[in-house]
C-alpha cells in the first residue's frame, strides 16, 4: 500500500531531551516535507525536501532540523525540545508538488 | 510571501443540503495551484480537489466542487448532498507554479470545522 509512515504517533518528552520523529514513504517521491499543526495557526511548514541532500527552511524552522539522506526517508529532528513545540506534526510526500501531497498520520508531540 | 486566509472557524450544514467553505488568498503570482485539504477526526489529512489557476474551469470531484475568481483571489469549496462523513476541518492551501523549489512550498490557510447535523 502506497503511503507515508510517521513514527511515533504520540510522543511525551521532557525538556532538553534531544528526539527524532522518522517519516517514510514507499512511494519514490521526490519532495517531502514537515509541517506543525497548531489550534488557529493551521499548517505550517517547518523544512522541505526537493531531493536526496537537498533541503530548505519552510515558515517556522528554529528548533528543528532535517536530513535527506535517502529518498524515501526524511526524519525531523528536535536538538533541545521546548514546550513550544508541543504541537501535532506532519510528514507529507509528492513526486511532483503540484499534484497535491501525501500526508502521514501525525505525531502528536508534548514537550513538558 | 503568500498568505491565505479561511474567514469561517466554523459551520455547520444539515444533511442532504449544500454547504460553501470560504478561502481567499494574497499573491503576486500569475501562475499557480490552490488545493482543499480534509481532516477528519482521525487527523489524516486527505487531498480532496485541486485548481490550476491558468484553467478557467472549475474543479470537480463527485460532490466537491471549486468556484475559483482569479481577479478577486477567492476559492470556495461547494460541497453538495453533505454526509455525515463530511464532518471534518477543511484546510485551504497555495503552492506556486514555478517548479523545482516552487513545489516544496505549500502555505495553508487557518482551516474551517465542518459539522454536518443528521
Amino acid at each position: 500500500e502506497a503511503q507515508v509512515t510517521q513514527n511515533p504517533r504520540y510522543l511525551i518528552t521532557v525538556t532538553g531531551k534531544k528526539l527524532t520523529v522518522t517519516c517514510s514513504q514507499n512511494m519514490n517521491h521526490e519532495y517531502m516535507s514537515w509541517y506543525r499543526q497548531d489550534p488557529g495557526l493551521g499548517l505550517r511548514q517547518i523544512y522541505y525536501s526537493m531531493n536526496v541532500e537537498v533541503t530548505d527552511k519552510g515558515d517556522v524552522p528554529e528548533g528543528y532540523k532535517v536530513s535527506r539522506k535517502e529518498k524515501r526517508n526524511f526524519p525531523l529532528i528536535l536538538e533541545s525540545p521546548s514546550p513550544n513545540q508541543t504541537s501535532l506534526y506532519f510528514c507529507a510526500s509528492s513526486l511532483r508538488g503540484n499534484y497535491g501531497y501525501t500526508f502521514g498520520s501525525g505525531t502528536r508531540l508534548t514537550v513538558v | 510571501a503568500q498568505t491565505v486566509t479561511q474567514s469561517q472557524p466554523e459551520m455547520s450544514v444539515q444533511e442532504a443540503e449544500t454547504v460553501t467553505l470560504s478561502c481567499t488568498y494574497d499573491t503576486s503570482e500569475s501562475n499557480y495551484y490552490l488545493f482543499w485539504y480534509k481532516q477528519p477526526p482521525s487527523r489524516q489529512m486527505i487531498l480532496v480537489i485541486r485548481q490550476e489557476a491558468y484553467k478557467q474551469q472549475n474543479a470537480t470531484e463527485n460532490r466537491f466542487s471549486v468556484n475559483f475568481q482569479k481577479a478577486a483571489k477567492s476559492f470556495s469549496l461547494k460541497i453538495s448532498d453533505s454526509q455525515l462523513g463530511d464532518t471534518a476541518m477543511y484546510f485551504c492551501a497555495f503552492m506556486k507554479h514555478q517548479g523545482g523549489t516552487s513545489y516544496g512550498k505549500l502555505t495553508f490557510g487557518q482551516g474551517t470545522i465542518l459539522t454536518v447535523h443528521p
